[in-house]
Formats: structure tokens, C-alpha cells, sequence
């Protein structure tokens, strides 16, 4: 079946602009993650949505960053005033539920250059 | 706070040759723990997971993992490595709490299988 699927696959843009990139999760899925992928920060957990509960927004690393997720479906993640540091691989992952036993799947991530 | 600890950065083996991939974590409590590869240029890719039972853990393409919890490692194997599994490895943890969901990566391993 389709996996996560995400958009752009690849974003060049300058500082100081906003950037919006997107994620479709697998089809049923009630959990939705964001990480980034850095060379210098490895990967990092950004934010988590699970159902109707309030987001775990505690990986965000700035008010610049924020993410929504509508109809319990597709995600946003927002980055206001774009800074070089916020060049990145962004992966979105979703799992069937939180529990244990309920593996994250990965997009192919968004590649985003701030020039 | 949770965290995983990749101690090798690259491994190198050839072709037919097991492979170990390193992996120690920290977390309260009991962990769940996992392994994902990433392929050039693709997202995370899901390989193995403990959660509970046997500390032997079976997993995809081959690959298995032992959970260790008096030395709190989880390290990957595979008998007879191929070419194909050059990739690189992450290794991953979260604790058994309920209420925390996102995961902790290791930094990562970049495997190499030569011809």
C-alpha cells in the first residue's frame, strides 16, 4: 500500500521567507511525527499529533516552527522567517497508534536549503 | 531524558562476513527499542523492535538483534552481510512510559559491505 508521502521533496529558499512543507500519512494512521535530520544534530524529534489530543510540540526547537494537523489526516510544518540553521532533511513518520508495539513509518523526507 | 549512544561511526566489512552494529541506551525505566536503515537519498526504513519477551529479537532482510539489559544494549547482526546492506543504521529508543511517544536516535552507523 501507499506509504507516508511528503512534499516538496526538495526546497531552496532565502532567508528570512516562510516555508510550509507537507506529509500525508499511511491511510488509518492515528499518530503523525515530525523530526529533522541535521549533520550536526543528527535526528531530532520535533513534534508529535496523536488523534484529537493536544500536540507534544516539545521538540520544537523555536517559535518559528509550529504544525497543525487537519481532519486527523494530512500535516503542516510551518517555519516563519527562515534562519541557515534550519537546513534540514525534515522526515514526517506515522504508526497505526502510540502503543508499543505500533512501529513508526517514514516519508522520504523534505530537503530544505536556506540560502 | 532518554538517549542512544552509536559508538561506531563507520563499519566495514566484506561481503559474507557477519556484521555487528553497535548500539547502548538510556532511558527510566524498562525501553522500547528499535533499528531502522536509511538508504541514500530515502527515509527511515523500519528493520526490528523490542518491546517484550525474548531478548532475541528477529527482523527484516536477515537482520537480528539481541537486547542486553544489564549492559543496556541493543546490537545489531547479520550472519552473512551483502553489498545491499551498505546503508546507514540508526538505532532508537523510547521508554515504556504511556505519555512519551517520540523517539530518541542514536547518531548513527554508516555500514560498508565490500565485494
Amino acid at each position: 500500500g501507499a506509504g507516508v508521502s511528503q512534499s516538496p521533496s526538495n526546497k531552496v529558499t532565502e532567508k528570512g521567507k516562510d516555508v510550509e512543507l507537507r506529509c500525508d500519512p499511511i491511510s488509518g494512521h492515528t499518530a503523525l511525527y515530525w523530526y529533522r535530520q541535521s549533520l550536526g544534530q543528527g535526528l531530532e524529534f520535533l513534534i508529535y499529533f496523536q488523534g484529537n489530543s493536544a500536540p507534544d510540540k516539545s521538540g520544537l526547537p523555536s517559535d518559528r516552527f509550529s504544525a497543525e494537523r487537519t481532519g486527523g489526516s494530512v500535516s503542516t510544518l510551518t517555519i516563519q522567517r527562515t534562519q541557515q540553521e534550519d537546513s534540514a532533511v525534515y522526515l514526517c513518520a506515522s504508526s497505526l497508534d502510540t502503543g508499543a508495539s505500533y512501529e513508526q513509518y517514514f516519508g522520504p523526507g523534505t530537503r530544505l536549503t536556506v540560502t | 531524558a532518554q538517549s542512544v549512544a552509536q559508538p561506531e561511526d563507520q563499519v566495514n566489512v566484506a561481503e559474507g562476513n557477519p556484521l555487528t552494529v553497535k548500539c547502548t541506551y538510556s532511558v527510566s525505566g524498562n525501553p522500547y527499542l528499535f533499528w531502522y536503515v536509511q538508504y541514500p537519498n530515502r527515509g527511515l526504513q523500519f528493520l526490528l523492535k523490542y518491546i517484550t519477551g525474548d531478548n532475541l529479537v528477529k527482523g527484516s532482510y536477515g537482520f537480528e538483534a539481541e537486547f542486553n539489559k544489564s549492559q543496556t544494549s541493543f546490537h545489531l547482526k547479520k550472519p552473512s552481510a551483502l553489498v545491499s546492506d551498505s546503508a546507514l543504521y540508526f538505532c532508537a529508543v523510547r521508554p515504556q512510559r504511556s505519555n512519551d511517544y517520540k523517539l530518541s536516535f542514536g547518531a548513527g552507523t554508516t555500514v560498508t559491505v565490500r565485494a
